[in-house]
């Protein structure tokens, strides 16, 4: 079973703010991803990372940027947030197996973000 | 472009009553397809990894299976807290991007 950690589970903020997405894992993973869902709608990959300073684009185009200091921590923050960034956001994050690039994703609960 | 299509969008079951969810993919170099199971507001709970045609894998009442071009999740005898979106994904060699289908939501009628 994953342990992955996101906060706050759900945020109403003012359109212009500056918001960021918390996600902690303890499973000691060095890969993790943000992953973006509409409602009834797939999950789109936003950012990974391979490990620490490391950060990559998705291919949903995406104004949130992520960090990665610590091998256990990987926040996504967006510096103005639009009507248009309401979504759910889940973070995940997996092994890497050296040979095996299939190994599994593991989710955290997600994050409800609606700007208002 | 890496595809998949699940059937049906959503699937209503009394039960007790067996039955099957489809998930058809392209993708080039398959590396891993995933299924997971969503429940309302929260993140995919991961169930099973295939990663060949013929593989199958169980846990409890669902079963997995994979051939080179589509992927089932049976479910045996369902219960109403089986009740839940289940969602297939695929990833290809070299790449991190899980490739993600619509869904099927199922409900199971006590």
């Amino acid at each position: 079973e994953a342990d992955i950690y996101q906060t706050p589970r759900y945020l109403v903020i003012g359109t212009g703010k500056k918001i960021t997405l918390e996600c902690s894992q303890t499973m000691g993973h060095d890969k993790m991803y943000w992953y973006q869902q509409d409602p009834g709608m797939e999950l789109h990959l936003i950012h990974y990372s391979y490990g620490v300073n490391s950060t990559e684009k998705g291919d949903l185009s995406s104004e949130s940027t992520v960090s990665r200091i610590r091998t256990e921590h990987f926040p996504l923050t967006l510096e103005s947030a639009r009507p248009s960034h309401t979504s759910q956001y889940l973070c995940a994050s997996s092994a890497h197996i050296w040979g095996i690039s299939g190994n599994t994703i593991y989710f955290g609960e997600g994050s409800w973000l609606t700007v208002v | 472009e890496d595809q998949v299509t699940q059937s049906p969008e959503a699937l209503r079951l009394q039960e007790g009553e067996s039955s099957s969810l489809n998930c058809s993919y392209t993708v080039s170099g398959l590396r891993g397809l995933f299924w997971y199971r969503q429940d309302p507001g929260k993140g995919p709970e991961f169930l099973f990894t295939l990663y060949s045609a013929g593989e199958e894998k169980e846990k409890e009442r669902l079963k997995a299976t994979l051939t080179k071009k589509e992927s089932f999740l049976h479910i045996t005898a369902p219960k109403p807290e089986d009740s839940a979106t289940y969602l297939c994904a695929v990833r290809r060699g070299g790449s991190e991007k899980l490739v993600f289908g619509k869904g099927t939501k199922l409900t199971v009628n006590p």
